[in-house]
């Protein structure tokens, strides 16, 4: 089985600051996928990112950054010098080779406060 | 480019109905899965199609059907509805080249909020 946990909630930051949302996944296939998305108030989930199982290299993309490490089962996310935009639900996913279906975690609500 | 378009937006319903869904998937896209979002949590996994077939479905009841047209577009049909199906349901289309599946980005529309009263 599959699984997608994101232990914070709710995190509350003031604008500039930097924020990082913690993702620990589980499963036992050696092919994974490893995705973020955004859910603005909209609903619509937009994604962020792709990861597959064989490239630990972190990534920037502008503010956005990413930690990939398997040893620790982890692909955290880190906002810097965060702004109001950015206040969301960040969602991490999981999926495999074989497995068509995306394995949600429970979301962190971002709030970043002017 | 078009996204993913769903309709309706908004629905309400009472127990015991029928619904249908309706999404369009992204220019370019074959694949169109459908997911539940309960208030407060992620995104379940209902079931996906590709080529006009159910490939994978989820830990959801036979009330929960689908279908996928020629032209990619799907429908979700829920039968005699219960207050807990009420959410918001998502439409993700992606393009799976080679048949795997799992690798490629899964884009989203905007959801239809389903109430039951």
């Amino acid at each position: 089985a599959q699984k997608v946990t994101q232990a914070q909630t709710e995190i509350s930051v003031v604008e500039k600051e930097d924020v990082t949302l913690d993702c620990v996944y589980e499963t036992r296939d050696t092919t994974y996928y490893l995705f973020w998305y955004k859910q603005p108030p909209s609903g619509e989930l937009v994604f962020l990112i792709r990861r597959n199982s064989f490239d630990e290299q972190n990534e920037i993309s502008g503010r956005y950054s990413w930690n990939f490490q398997k040893s620790t089962s982890s692909f955290n996310f880190t906002i810097t010098a965060s702004q109001v935009v950015d206040s969301a639900v960040y969602f991490c996913a999981l999926s495999s080779t074989g497995r068509r279906a995306l394995t949600f975690g429970s979301g962190t609500r971002l709030q970043v406060q002017p | 480019d078009a996204g993913v378009t769903q309709s309706p937006t908004h629905l309400i319903k009472t127990r015991g109905q029928q619904v249908t869904l309706r999404c369009s998937p992204k220019s370019g896209h074959d694949t169109v899965s459908w997911y539940q979002q309960a208030l407060g949590q992620g995104p379940q996994f209902i079931f996906q199609y590709y080529e006009e077939e159910e490939r994978q479905r989820g830990n959801f009841p036979d009330r929960f059907s689908g279908h996928q047209f020629p032209n990619y577009s799907s429908e979700l049909n829920v039968n005699a509805l219960l207050l807990g199906d009420s959410a918001l349901y998502l439409c993700a289309s992606s393009q799976n080249r080679d048949r795997v599946f799992s690798n490629q980005p899964q884009h989203f529309g905007d959801g239809t909020r389903l109430s039951i009263l």
